[in-house]
């Protein structure tokens, strides 16, 4: 299995701003997924985009991947308070023993002020 | 509404003794994991259950056994806690099938050791 590097560790914007995150990771993979983590909603599943896929959206949220940089990059349009949390991805590959498990790093924490 | 629960979100315990964790899922889910999650090191897997009665190793199965009775329920059991397991214990579930199904995460269990 392999882990993602969420860049930067930490980002503080204003609400309504926009909040990009990204993230890095080693070897092939057969989706990418990304979950978000605070006290009140513990960790939530938020997007998943495969190996195929280059570009995903759902509500404010665009997950965009390159394969060939083993990159992908997590933006939130017009952020809220309430979208405060830890942001983890989770680069996920496919057979062996691995059962599709994840591994999370440090994540990016985000901050949005009122 | 989907719901992973776990049985105490706080629990304090004294080297040696014997502590369970209990999850259950209301999904009808076949795979069920347990992770830890730790400052500094991220989310590891402790063990994954894929069915009934089917359980394998993650990353960092030692010191722990898993039970998986029922479908709906997977028990983490360190059977001496030591203080090195002090932690936040995570427990997942996921429908069988496809790599990239979501997982859905339980609230937590904050485990201190003394």
């Amino acid at each position: 299995s392999q882990q993602g590097e969420e860049d930067p560790q930490a980002l503080s914007i204003q609400e309504g701003e926009n909040a990009t995150m990204n993230c890095s990771y080693k070897t092939s993979i057969n989706n990418l997924q990304w979950y978000r983590q605070n006290s009140g909603r513990g960790l939530v599943h938020l997007i998943l985009i495969r190996s195929n896929e280059r570009e995903k959206h759902s509500g404010r949220l665009r997950v965009t991947l390159d394969t060939s940089k083993k990159s992908s990059s997590l933006l939130i349009t017009a952020s809220r308070a309430a979208d405060t949390a830890s942001y983890f991805c989770a680069p996920v590959n496919a057979g062996g023993t691995s059962y599709g498990k994840l591994t999370f790093g440090q994540g990016t924490i985000l901050t949005v002020h009122p | 509404d989907v719901k992973v629960t776990q049985s105490s979100r706080y629990l304090v315990k004294r080297t040696g003794e014997k502590v369970f964790l209990e999850c259950v899922q209301d999904m009808d889910h076949e795979n069920m994991f347990w992770y830890r999650q730790d400052p500094g090191l991220g989310l590891r897997l402790i063990y994954f259950s894929y069915d009934v009665k089917m359980k394998e190793k993650g990353d960092i199965p030692e010191g722990y056994s898993v039970s998986r009775e029922k479908k709906e329920r997977f028990s983490l059991i360190l059977e001496s806690a030591s203080t090195n397991q002090t932690s936040m214990y995570l427990c997942a579930s996921r429908a069988q099938g496809r790599w990239g199904n979501e997982q859905f995460f339980g609230p937590g269990t904050r485990l201190t050791v003394l």
